[in-house]
């Protein structure tokens, strides 16, 4: 079936340390995101990425890396800048075309300890 | 710059009672609108989408939504709300011209539904 696999589901990691959090989808989709989630804000997004070797940033990309080297991937590299990275982490992607909207992998919970 | 506010941060109802969830935006042109529900620790799940045209939206589980321009307002309803429903709530807004994944979230609004 096709889809968006976000893994690993959970992740531990010492304060201080680079994670990078992997996006994977089958879905023949163009466009591939990353949102971050916090108890009460909602969702905001950190990067995008409309095609393979292109992403801009986000909202709050400060303290984060993403590359696009493959249409089917688009890891995000949570790196000791980021303030404050224990949050859910949600991957996106959005079909070509117009009126669609965005499919969503089932998250990343990343805990810095 | 585009928002959404969802007033209510927790609602409270009992099962086969009718829902309404508030929705406002601050959009300076035509918006995209998303109402998502997410259950714990899951992704995202689609509820429905305004684009254009009727401005009355029906979507999955039951669900509609109207879109009134004049109130900048996008309220989720159901008649009947079953036990299942208890999840957590987003409205988001998307802009025409933009990438369609680029979305302004509102807060979220948890729904409990009582026996």
């Amino acid at each position: 079936d096709g889809g968006i696999t976000q893994s690993p589901k959970y992740l531990f990691r010492k304060e201080g340390q680079n994670v990078t959090l992997s996006c994977e989808q089958n879905l023949n989709h163009d466009a591939m995101y990353w949102y971050r989630q916090d108890p009460g804000q909602g969702l905001r997004l950190i990067y995008y990425s409309q095609i393979v070797n292109d992403f801009q940033k986000g909202d709050i990309a400060e303290g984060y890396s993403v590359s696009r080297e493959k249409k089917e991937s688009f890891p995000l590299t949570v790196t000791s800048a980021q303030k404050n990275p224990t949050a859910f982490y949600l991957c996106a992607s959005t079909p070509p075309g117009g009126d669609t909207e965005a499919f969503f992998g089932q998250g990343t919970r990343l805990t810095v300890v | 710059a585009q928002s959404v506010t969802q007033p209510d941060i927790h609602i409270t109802v009992s099962e086969g009672a009718s829902l309404e969830l508030r929705c406002n935006y601050s959009y300076g042109a035509t918006p995209y609108l998303f109402w998502y529900v997410q259950s714990p620790g899951q992704g995202l799940q689609l509820l429905l989408k305004y684009f254009s045209g009727d401005t009355l939206v029906q979507g999955i589980k039951g669900f509609e939504a109207e879109f009134k321009r004049s109130q900048s307002s996008f309220n989720l309803r159901k008649p009947s709300v079953h036990w299942s429903d208890a999840a957590e709530y987003f409205c988001a807004v998307g802009s025409l011209g933009t990438s369609y994944g680029k979305l302004t979230f509102g807060q979220g609004t948890i729904l409990t539904v009582h026996p």
